[in-house]
C-alpha cells in the first residue's frame, strides 16, 4: 500500500512569516511530486510539481525535494490571510496511467 | 464556462436509489479521473478512462461503475446508494502528451446518501 502522510494541522502562522508544509511518501520509487491548494469547499488546484532532488522556486512558493528521505516539503514565504487553505501532497505512482495517491492535506492558517 | 463541469453540485439521495455524477470537459484531454474526498482520507480514486474504450478500476471501485460517452464526457454512476457513499467527489482530466501533467478539477458534486 503505497501511503502519503501529511500533519493535518491546522498550522497557522502569522501574515508575513513563512510557513512551512511537509509531505513523506512510502514509495522509494516514487520519482514526481505535487502540489495542490484546495480552499473549503473548492476543488484542488496544482500549484507547484518537482521531479528532481532540491529546491524549485515558483514566486513566493518553494518545494523541497530529498528522495532519499522520501521527504517533499513546501515553503510560502510572506504568507498572506489568502493562502490559508488545505494543501494536498500528491505522488505519482503510475507513470503510464498517471495516477496519484494524495496525502490527506495540512490546513493553513495565516493569521492577520 | 468552466474547463471542467460537474453535474449536479448537490444531490442528497436515498438509501438503494441509483444516481449518476456528470463531468464533461473542454481541455481536449484523453484521461480522466473519479474520485471521492472524505474528511482526514484526501482523495482517492474511484475509477479512470485513458479514451473512450479505456476503463480501469481504481483503488475503491465496488459499488461504483462509470460510462465514458465521448472524449469529453464521463459518468460515474451508484447503483444502490448506500450511507458511507456520502462524500465529495471530483471528476479530473489529465493529458501529459499536452505537457501537462498534473490534473485539472471539476468543481465537485456533494453528494449526502441518507
Amino acid at each position: 500500500q503505497k501511503e502519503v502522510e501529511q500533519n493535518s494541522g491546522p498550522l497557522s502562522v502569522p501574515e508575513g512569516a513563512i510557513a512551512s508544509l511537509n509531505c513523506t511518501y512510502s514509495d522509494r520509487g516514487s520519482q514526481s511530486f505535487f502540489w495542490y491548494r484546495q480552499y473549503s469547499g473548492k476543488s484542488p488546484e496544482l500549484i507547484m510539481f518537482i521531479y528532481s532532488n532540491g529546491d524549485k522556486e515558483d514566486g513566493r512558493f518553494t518545494a523541497q525535494l530529498n528522495k532519499a528521505s522520501q521527504y517533499v516539503s513546501l515553503l510560502i514565504r510572506d504568507s498572506q490571510p489568502s493562502d490559508s487553505a488545505t494543501y494536498l501532497c500528491a505522488v505519482r505512482v503510475d507513470n503510464y496511467g498517471q495516477n496519484f495517491v494524495f496525502g490527506p492535506g495540512t490546513r493553513l492558517s495565516v493569521l492577520p | 464556462d468552466a474547463d471542467v463541469t460537474q453535474t449536479p453540485r448537490n444531490r442528497i439521495t436515498k438509501t438503494g436509489k441509483r444516481i449518476m455524477l456528470e463531468c464533461s470537459q473542454t481541455k481536449g484531454h484523453d484521461r480522466m479521473y473519479w474520485y471521492r474526498q472524505d474528511p482526514g482520507l484526501g482523495l482517492r480514486l474511484i475509477y479512470y478512462s485513458f479514451d473512450v474504450k479505456d476503463i480501469n478500476k481504481g483503488e475503491i471501485s465496488d459499488g461504483y461503475s462509470v460510462s465514458r460517452q465521448a472524449q469529453a464526457k464521463f459518468s460515474l454512476s451508484l447503483e444502490s446508494a448506500i450511507p458511507n457513499q456520502t462524500a465529495l467527489y471530483f471528476c479530473a482530466t489529465s493529458d501529459p502528451l499536452q505537457g501537462y501533467y498534473g490534473y485539472t478539477f471539476g468543481s465537485g458534486t456533494r453528494l449526502t446518501v441518507v
